[in-house]
Order: structure tokens, then sequence, then C-alpha cells
């Protein structure tokens, strides 16, 4: 069965650093999403991303946040001065085109901010 | 906005006991539907769905049905395992917007299934 691929699947990193946490979505999937789960708390949107360009974004996803799809293959999410506060899980997802479809998520990238 | 709202846990059950974790919505028009399954150190596996009312999603032995009228989606199973110790998440995706639209997450029900 067709995986998302998330690496590293865990990274420590110091406060006011930069870090990019990287996804190969499912290979005919349309649609891209990063989520995040703050430990013991909701899963909670951060942003979406179609066509090379960000369709709905969370207030959460502020000026520190970023992605991309250099490659036409990998999606990455990058945190440009990482904060203790941005310690979480963070899940890539993909979805195909048709809506009411399921995502597939990734198994996640644990971020810890020292 | 749109939100979800579903029975905070922990959930202990003894093996072979029947589940029930309700989960209720609020949402404009006709969203879709899903149960997310957490496994301890794992990532989020879609359990079941249903895009529209008296739809029924069923896998695994877990079912829900779309309630418009309680705008409920309760998870069932009738008989856990040991096995289905988890962490179980209600979500939904807005009617109204294009494929590819967000998922609004409940706050999860541990379930602890004992021998």
């Amino acid at each position: 069965e067709p995986e998302v691929t998330q690496t590293p699947s865990h990274q420590v990193t110091q406060m006011g650093q930069e870090v990019i946490l990287r996804c190969v979505p499912i290979s005919n999937h349309l649609y891209f999403y990063w989520y995040r789960q703050i430990l013991g708390q909701k899963v909670e949107f951060l942003v979406s991303f179609y066509n090379n360009e960000i369709s709905e974004k969370s207030e959460i996803f502020d000026d520190q946040f970023s992605v991309e799809r250099p490659d036409g293959s990998n999606f990455t999410l990058k945190i440009r001065s990482t904060k203790l506060e941005d310690s979480a899980m963070y899940f890539c997802a993909s979805s195909p085109r048709q809506v009411g479809h399921g995502y597939t998520f990734g198994s996640g990238t644990r971020l810890t901010v020292v | 906005g749109d939100s979800v709202t579903q029975m905070e846990g922990p959930v202990t059950l003894s093996e072979e006991a029947f589940l029930t974790i309700n989960c209720t919505y609020t949402a404009t028009g006709y969203p879709s539907l899903f149960w997310y399954v957490q496994y301890p150190g794992e990532g989020l596996q879609l359990l079941l769905k249903a895009t529209k009312a008296d739809d029924k999603g069923s896998n695994k032995g877990f079912e829900a049905t779309y309630r418009k009228e309680t705008t409920s989606f309760h998870l069932e199973k009738g008989s856990v395992q040991v096995s289905d110790s988890a962490v179980y998440f209600c979500a939904l995706s807005s009617a109204f917007k294009a494929a590819g639209n967000k998922l609004t997450f409940g706050g999860g029900t541990r379930v602890l299934v004992k021998p």
C-alpha cells in the first residue's frame, strides 16, 4: 500500500535554529498538508498546498513557517527560527483530488526544541 | 467555524467489551466525516469514513453512522481486543471547499483494552 514517508523521525534542535522537515507524499496525490500535534493535545492544521502554492493556512502558520515542493516529489516544512513552543509531532499528509477522500498521513517527525 | 467534539478519555475496557466513542460536530452543510486511529508511537491511520447523511463507515469491526439530524458520528465496536488500544480521533472536512481542504479534528479519545 502506498505510504507517505517523513524524515527524520526525530529531530532535536536549539531554540532559534532553522529546521526543515521532509516528506515524500504518495506519487499520484495532488494535495499536500502539514499538521502538528503538541504532546497530549489536538491535531492542528497548519497548511495545505496544491498546484505549487499554498491553498490554505492556519493562524499557527506565521512568517516563521514556509513550505516548498522543490523537486516534484519532496514536500518540505521549514521553521526559520524555532521556539520552545514549536516542539510537537509534525505530520505530513497527502490526498487525491476527490472531495471527501481521507488523507494518508505519514508517521510523523517529532521535533524537540531545547 | 467547523468544530468536532468527542468524549474525553481515557476509556478503559476489558477484552470483548462493547466500545462506543461519541463524536458530534458543528459545520455548515454536509461535511465528510472520518475516524482516525493512532497506535502508540505511530502516525494517524484512516479507520473509516462517511461522506453523506445515513452513510455507515466500517472497517476492522468498527462502525460509525453519519447522523445529520443529531450531527453525530459515534464510533462503535462490538468486541474489542487488546490490539485496539490506541487514540481515536473524529474529524471532518468541510463541504464547501474544493477538494483538498483541511481536516478539523476532535481532541482524541484514548482507549485502553485490558486482557
